[in-house]
């Protein structure tokens, strides 16, 4: 239990759906982040959140968008999803500075 | 935020000492070497992390040579539990914001019986 929850577990869905995932954490941390993580790649940055303002988007296409809303949650809504969007989506929080990173066990999305 | 360079993998057998290396020899003054693990299915956790002088928790020991240009993670009595991709990764520490970290391939390290 790493005390950061991701919802759904797992998530099927098609290229003109749209989905949000959820993240959550009750660690007091005031930074989230969302990762990527496709087969046989390594994990991939996407987003940075300090204080619930977005400091870092490491060129992420717009069909992903993230929101959050307090420093506790964390989402990402999707959209218009290519096959190639089909990935272990990670999400983590942080204190500030030096303190590591908390993981979520992810999402596993399927785009069809 | 420097580069790293590990095995791709590495066998240990089940209860003796597992010894992971790491390069990074373009590491600034003022990064940090961080250890995760990530076991199949689940996310990254944390292991440990150092600046310049030897670390040990309960999990791990942490090894930085005195140029801080290569360090070892140690896990003493590796268990079949330990098996996972081990990646060891360098970042700069900025006291006022969350700090990015960029994964490479890692170490597969397999725990024999």
């Amino acid at each position: 239990e790493t005390g950061v929850t991701q919802t759904p577990r797992h998530l099927v869905m098609g290229m003109t759906n749209k989905k949000s995932l959820k993240c959550e954490q009750h660690l007091g941390h005031n930074a989230m982040y969302w990762y990527k993580q496709s087969a046989k790649k390594p994990l991939e940055l996407m987003f940075v959140y300090n204080f619930k303002e977005q400091t870092e988007n490491n060129s992420v296409p717009s069909r992903f968008s993230p929101e959050c809303p307090n420093s506790s949650h964390l989402f990402l809504h999707l959209h218009t999803l290519q096959p190639e969007d089909s990935a272990l989506y990670l999400c983590a929080s942080s204190p500030l500075g030096l303190q590591p990173q908390h993981f979520g066990d992810g999402t596993r999305l399927s785009i069809l | 935020d420097a580069k790293t360079t590990q095995p791709p993998s590495m066998d240990c057998a089940e209860g003796r000492a597992a010894n992971l290396p790491c390069n990074h020899s373009t590491i600034s003054g003022n990064e940090y070497v961080y250890w995760y693990r990530q076991i199949h299915s689940q996310g990254p956790q944390y292991i440990i992390h150092g600046l310049k002088n030897n670390e040990t928790n309960e999990m791990a020991s942490l090894i930085i040579t005195e140029d801080r240009k290569s360090s070892t993670l140690i896990l003493p009595h590796a268990t079949l539990r330990d098996t996972a991709v081990y990646y060891c990764i360098v970042r700069v520490s900025i006291y006022n914001q969350g700090g990015k970290l960029i994964f490479g391939q890692g170490t597969e390290l397999s725990v024999k019986p």
